[in-house]
């Protein structure tokens, strides 16, 4: 079964600084999608990154970026210039080409931003 | 991005009754939809799959007959908390699998308490 782990039950920055969260994950499957989430407290879920496994090209958008390192089956999150509105909690969650769209999700890291 | 909705957001109901909330997915038809259960800081635990016309699929440990799914059409699956008791008070969130993609979109959530 796939498995996905969180480490950092919880992460603080600082405004303007940067922080990465890091992600591993587990599988047999040589296709599959990598996310992450964005929990912020009004617990509405928000997609903030995709990538996929058979693109070796790390996937950006804006100020979020990962490190997709397939071989060591690592999946961490970048976020640069951080701000206020970035505090939230983050989760890394695993699509497989056999998991009929079900997504593992990893147990969630919460980042606080400070000023 | 594609729009998923639920209904209500929050819910206060009496030990012993029922509960529908209701998913809609607002510009998408999603064939596949998915209700969790999250209990505060902690992650998304997958409840059951839910396929248009057909029976949803619950994971293990799941009551089947406690937690009732019915996805009557493309855009709407109903969850209902059957005889509800305190410990089934927790948030819950719906999501819809965009057509041809794995990402799903998910919804702003239900807070059920029972009292």
């Amino acid at each position: 079964a796939q498995t996905v782990t969180q480490s950092q039950p919880e992460m603080s920055v600082q405004e303007a600084e940067t922080v990465t969260l890091s992600c591993t994950y587990d599988t047999s499957e040589s296709d599959y999608y990598l996310f992450w989430y964005k929990q912020p407290p009004s617990r509405q879920m928000i997609l903030v990154i995709r990538q996929e496994a058979y693109k070796q090209q790390n996937a950006t958008e804006n100020r979020f970026s990962v490190n997709f390192q397939k071989a060591a089956k690592s999946f961490s999150l970048k976020i640069s210039d951080s701000q206020l509105g970035d505090a939230a909690m983050y989760f890394c969650a695993y699509i497989g080409g056999t998991s009929y769209g079900k997504l593992t999700f990893g147990q969630g890291t919460i980042l606080t931003v400070h000023p | 991005g594609a729009v998923v909705s639920q209904h209500p957001s929050r819910v206060i109901c009496k030990s012993g009754t029922s509960v529908k909330i209701e998913c809609r997915s607002l510009d998408f038809q999603a064939t596949t939809m998915f209700w969790y259960r999250q209990f505060p800081k902690q992650s998304l635990m997958l409840m059951a799959t839910s396929n248009e016309g057909s029976k949803a699929t619950y994971e293990q440990g799941v009551e089947k007959d406690k937690f009732l799914i019915n996805h009557a059409s493309l855009t709407l699956s109903t969850l209902t908390v059957t005889s509800a008791h305190p410990e089934d008070s927790s948030f819950y969130i719906c999501s819809g699998e965009a057509p041809s993609s794995y990402e799903q979109y998910f919804g702003p959530g239900t807070r059920l308490t029972v009292t």
